[in-house]
């Protein structure tokens, strides 16, 4: 099963505002990582914060995490149409030995 | 440096019939991974192998074979391949050698699968 849900599962914004997805998960993790993908390509890593961490900052993104609800968001500020992807969080499975993804969020950023 | 190269990119096969997706590596990565993608259900994981001769089975294995034939490679073989395996067949590698210490994913463009 997945141990990472996102939601909203579609999200449409105009160019400039900011976009936030939500992450939820179901046990304890070391780690929270987001990727990006565009359409037809593979993932890429974005950004991974750890679980002693509330916090992190990567340019235009923000992730927060709230290991006391099982819960991560990211945050895309002045979103771009270069930002139209789908957006995954990943945590590591039961063993600690892989990451497990949720089903993802396809944000749609119109200029 | 190419970072992580999966054969083929696209392939068309009947039912019954039998093939090997490929992946390569050139970071010198510990582990490596396959996951399959379906629309609607996101990512999941078929097989991983955390060191070379190591492989063990994730979420949805059933129906799937890998080799990690060394560092560098990790195929994943359909030996009766059946209509529920199309979908797109993503190749990972990560620096990770042990267990909690999974780090940053690479991966590859992945591999557009039909079965008819």
């Amino acid at each position: 099963s997945q141990q990472g849900e996102e939601d909203p599962q579609a999200l449409s914004i105009q160019e400039g505002e900011n976009a936030t997805m939500n992450c939820s998960y179901k046990t304890s993790i070391n780690n929270l990582q987001w990727y990006r993908q565009n359409s037809g390509r593979g993932l890429v890593h974005l950004i991974l914060i750890r679980s002693n961490e509330r916090e992190k900052h990567s340019g235009r993104l923000r992730v927060t995490l709230d290991t006391s609800k099982k819960s991560s968001s990211l945050l895309i500020t002045a979103s771009r149409a270069a930002d139209t992807a789908s957006y995954f969080c990943a945590t590591a499975n039961q063993a600690g030995t892989a990451l497990i993804f949720g089903k993802g969020t396809t944000l749609s950023v119109s200029s | 440096n190419a970072g992580v190269t999966q054969t083929p990119k696209f392939q068309v096969l009947k039912t019954g019939q039998s093939m090997t997706l490929q992946c390569a590596q050139d970071m010198n990565h510990n582990s490596m991974y396959w996951y399959r993608q379906d629309p609607g259900m996101g990512l999941r994981l078929i097989y991983y192998s955390a060191s070379e001769g190591t492989t063990d089975k994730g979420e949805v294995p059933n129906g799937y074979n890998v080799s990690r034939l060394n560092k560098r490679e990790f195929s994943l073989r359909l030996e009766s391949a059946a209509p529920s395996q199309t979908s797109v067949y993503f190749c990972a590698s990560s620096e990770a050698s042990g267990a909690w210490d999974t780090g940053e994913l690479f991966f590859g463009e992945g591999s557009r699968l039909t079965v008819l």
